[in-house]
């Protein structure tokens, strides 16, 4: 069954970087994945795509602030420098024939 | 400037119906897959439906299957969803988003609230 996993919460430091990461369930390392970023009371927003390899490729008008890596069945979001702005919730994405599917997401604080 | 404007929400009683619209703008509208995602109250993200660019292949959550069906009209360059038999777990915001596999647009929600 195809899961992402992802923690419920993070923080880090105004100016500073986070890592959020997104685990692919067990047979399905090699998937790519996407990151949305929601902030409070808005509609989601596509970050980018994450292939297996670490390429990505971002949305229109992203920061290179966000950028993104892989590790076997690991996919990271990293913010550098971040902002008030970017308190929001995470969200990754991926899909299989006739099947669309999202983590929980992560809570990012930014203290 | 892509744009995907979502109407068609409101208050429904336990297993009433809607239908959900979604008209897009700034991209070629026929050539993309497109699907519907909701967003209960204090939760996560979720798929409810896809649809091929010329709706010969759609797809569905387990838990819309045989209540919600989706469609669209590439004249119109619009999206559809029309609910049936909606329950109280339905309640949720409702977005459109255009998809390549990824969700790289989205509309701004319509909320759907399904209580007697």
């Amino acid at each position: 069954q195809l899961v992402l996993t992802q923690s419920p919460s993070a923080s880090a430091s105004l100016g500073a970087s986070v890592n959020l990461t997104c685990t692919l369930s067990s047979g399905h390392s090699s998937y790519a994945i996407a990151w949305h970023q929601q902030q409070p009371e808005k509609g989601p927003r596509y970050l980018m795509k994450l292939n297996s390899d670490g390429s990505h490729n971002k949305g229109d008008g992203i920061p290179d602030r966000f950028s993104g890596s892989s590790s076997g069945a690991e996919r990271y979001l990293t913010i550098s420098s971040l902002q008030s702005e970017d308190e929001a919730d995470y969200y990754c994405q991926t899909w299989g024939t006739g099947i669309r599917v999202f983590g929980g997401g992560t809570k990012l604080t930014v203290l | 400037e892509v744009l995907l404007v979502e109407s068609g929400g409101g208050l429904v009683q336990p297993g009433g119906s809607l239908r959900l619209s979604c008209v897009a703008s700034g991209f070629t509208f026929s050539r993309s897959w497109m699907s519907w995602v909701r967003q209960a109250p204090g939760k996560g993200l979720e798929w409810v439906a896809n649809i091929k660019q010329d709706a010969s292949e759609k797809y569905y959550v387990d838990s819309v299957k045989g209540r919600f069906i989706i469609s669209r009209d590439n004249i119109r360059n619009s999206l559809y969803l029309h609910m049936n038999g909606l329950r109280a777990e339905d309640t949720a915001v409702y977005y459109c988003a255009r998809e390549l596999f990824s969700f790289d647009y989205w509309g701004q929600g319509t909320p759907v609230t399904v209580s007697s």
